[in-house]
């Protein structure tokens, strides 16, 4: 198995422009989170999905964020506008039994 | 609230040391899991090792093996032999099955000399 498998691996991008981050999680995984890293704050849970529904979205920081799931296979993070407060690590992590997580190797967003 | 600490921010041994890193948690669930995570300067989050609660004896693999004190709620990851390749930060981890999200600590950087 490759993996939960992210892209970009760095973004670099303008105030204003809009960002996606794509996330494909492991084969058979049910659950998918999105997760911010930063200095100041670790790591935040921004989303949380079961087969494919949000569960819980209280983590995202505010409307400008917005996560989908269209399938089982495929999730995205999206900040519109972006700003440079969002500037982080975006990791997407699937689970399996027993509460293991496995994270994909992260996009660094920088926003100028 | 459940909690999870790691008092040490920064730890730093010889190669080929041991070397250990605690945690302490707090909750009052009986059935729970803990984990240590491990990231280094590639930044992939990468599970070290997973002690489910209910099981005395304490998780190994490899070099890396817990001390898990359930009455003490305390958790820390013990690495024998040290390489430089354990140069990373380490997170512990804690989470029940009725709940899906893990309680993270802050974190400890762990760097190996040679």
């Amino acid at each position: 198995d490759a993996g939960v498998i992210q892209s970009p691996r760095h973004e670099v991008t303008e105030m204003g422009q809009e960002v996606t981050l794509r996330c494909k999680p492991i084969s058979g995984h049910n659950s998918l989170f999105w997760y911010r890293q930063t200095m100041m704050r670790g790591l935040e849970l921004l989303i949380y999905f079961n087969n494919n529904v949000p569960i819980d979205d209280s983590g995202m920081p505010e409307d400008r964020f917005s996560a989908k799931m269209p399938n089982a296979s495929f999730s995205t993070l999206k900040i519109q506008p972006s700003e440079p407060r969002d500037s982080a690590v975006y990791f997407c992590a699937s689970q399996s039994g027993g509460g293991k997580l496995f994270f994909g190797s992260g996009t660094q967003l920088s926003v100028l | 609230a459940q909690t999870v600490t790691q008092s040490q921010p920064e730890m730093s041994v010889q190669e080929a040391e041991t070397v250990t890193l605690s945690c302490t948690y707090d909750t009052s669930e009986n059935n729970y899991y803990l984990f240590w995570y491990k990231q280094p300067p590639s930044r992939q989050m990468i599970l070290v090792i997973r002690q489910e609660a209910y099981k005395q004896q304490n998780a190994t693999e490899n070099r890396f093996s817990v001390n898990f004190q359930k009455a003490a709620k305390s958790f820390s990851l013990k690495i024998s032999d040290s390489q430089l390749g354990d140069t990373a930060m380490y997170f512990c981890a804690f989470g029940v099955d009725s709940n899906y999200q893990l309680i993270w600590g802050a974190g400890t950087k762990l760097i190996i000399k040679p």
